[in-house]
């Protein structure tokens, strides 16, 4: 079958790291995604990982390991408004892209 | 900076009618899909078009739903019959060409079945 799974809440500190992490199990890979959803609106592109390893991108870096099939996003500095699911997503096979049920984090002051 | 447009942003329908939900994707995109969800739960896939036609449908696309590019702009999903349980935020999406791996979404129609 195909699974995706990720710890359903974090809670974490203004102005700390936070590292979401992610398994998965799918037919076919063709990449690895993460996006940011705030309540209500579309999800929102962060990173895309495809080979092995740490791919950054400002605040956030991405990091995976296609022989354990695991992936994590790593948020640093954080600030409030980065309250907000993040979901991790694989494209399988084909054209499918399949997403986990998403990690709410909560920032505090 | 282009972006993907739904309308309308919020539809309310009676169980049994037909509704079109529809998206204008980016300009020079080739690949294009529609994924929903259901308040509270993840975001599932429900079909991707290239070239024209379905490249790929889940298990939730049956016989109710449909989806068209009717003039070379806009994409749409028909649910033919809605039922109660169709009641989600339903999302469009599109991506550039086979060397591209962003879909970029739209805002979302959300659809209440009552």
């Amino acid at each position: 079958g195909q699974n995706i799974d990720q710890p359903t809440e974090m809670t974490a500190t203004e102005g700390a790291i936070v590292q979401i992490n992610c398994t998965y199990q799918t037919s076919g890979f063709n990449g690895l995604f993460w996006y940011q959803q705030h309540a209500g609106e579309a999800p929102t592109f962060l990173s895309y990982n495809v080979l092995d390893g740490l791919e950054e991108k400002g605040r956030f870096s991405s990091f995976l390991s296609r022989s354990k099939g695991y992936s994590y996003l790593l948020l640093k500095e954080l600030q409030m408004k980065d309250s907000a699911s993040y979901l991790c997503a694989v494209r399988g096979g084909g054209f499918k892209t399949i997403f986990g049920a998403g990690t709410r984090l909560f920032v505090k002051a | 900076e282009p972006e993907v447009t739904q309308t309308p942003s919020h539809q309310v329908t009676q169980m049994g009618q037909e509704v079109i939900l529809r998206c204008v994707p980016i300009s020079n995109h080739l690949y294009f899909y529609w994924y929903r969800q259901i308040l509270g739960q993840k975001v599932e896939f429900l079909v991707s078009f290239y070239n024209n036609e379905i490249s790929e449908k889940s298990e939730i696309f049956d016989d109710q739903f449909s989806v068209e590019r009717p003039d070379g702009s806009n994409f749409t999903l028909k649910i033919r019959s809605t039922k109660l349980e169709d009641s989600a935020m339903y999302f469009c999406a599109s991506r550039g060409d086979s060397t591209s791996y962003e879909q970029y979404f739209g805002p979302g129609t959300r659809l209440t079945v009552t």
